[in-house]
């Protein structure tokens, strides 16, 4: 069975850091694109982040980029998003999603964990 | 980055069907065909019902159906039941490997 579980979220003051971490299991980590994805207390989706399945390429959403670093260890099957200088906007919960195989350039997520909540609030 | 634009609500009874659009733009939508649709049921995470537009992954019921035409997807739900009430997401490449989702529609089935 496919499982993702995210860690490390909660309260951060605003421009502190906060390091997260999701750790997969039931399948190989290390053949997979993977997202993270955050969604606000009652908003909408946003996409955050994509990491290819070797750690060599990442791409970021503008909102993040100079701020958050996602990254992987494909040796511990965990995916980990590196969150620096946080915002009250950055608020939301985040969760992590496996690129589904069938989909072209990894651009569905067909497993998705059940995600950590961050919280930028001094 | 913008938000692709979904409408805020779509209802309807059981048994009816609903089309949802999702509209973006010639850099997203419209230049690639590489539109997916999650269904989020409230306190749950985000499933996928629809990708590249129009294929669905397994176990995904046929009564989801996609569609797109120019810069404009569409996700229409046939025969609706009351287990399909749920916010809907569609998703689109949009580029440089970046993403972009819509706002998201809340389907209430009356």
């Amino acid at each position: 069975e496919v499982q993702l579980v995210e860690s490390g979220g909660g309260l951060v003051q605003p421009g502190g850091s906060l390091s997260l971490s999701c750790a997969v299991s039931g399948f190989t980590f290390s053949n997979y694109w993977m997202h993270w994805v955050r969604q606000s207390p009652g908003k909408g989706l946003v996409w955050v982040s994509r990491i290819n399945s070797d750690g060599s390429s990442a791409t970021y959403a503008d909102s993040v980029k100079g701020r958050f670093t996602i990254s992987r260890d494909n040796a511990k099957n965990t995916l980990f998003l590196q969150m620096n200088n946080l915002r009250a906007e950055d608020t939301a919960i985040y969760y992590c999603a496996r690129a589904f195989a069938q989909c072209t350039g990894g651009s569905c997520l067909d497993s998705w964990g059940q995600g950590t909540l961050v919280t930028v609030s001094s | 980055q913008s938000a692709l634009t979904q409408p805020a609500s779509v209802s309807g009874s059981p048994g009816q069907s609903i089309t949802i659009s999702c509209t973006g733009t010639s850099n997203d939508v419209g230049d690639y065909n590489l539109v997916s649709w999650y269904q989020q049921h409230p306190g749950k995470a985000p499933k996928l019902m629809v990708y590249e537009g129009t294929r669905r992954p397994s176990g995904v019921s046929n009564r989801f159906s996609g569609s797109k035409s120019a810069n404009t997807a569409s996700l229409t739900i046939f025969g609706l039941l009351p287990e399909d009430e749920a916010d809907y997401y569609c998703c689109s490449h949009a580029g440089s490997s970046t993403w972009v989702f819509g706002g998201g529609t809340k389907l209430t089935v009356l």
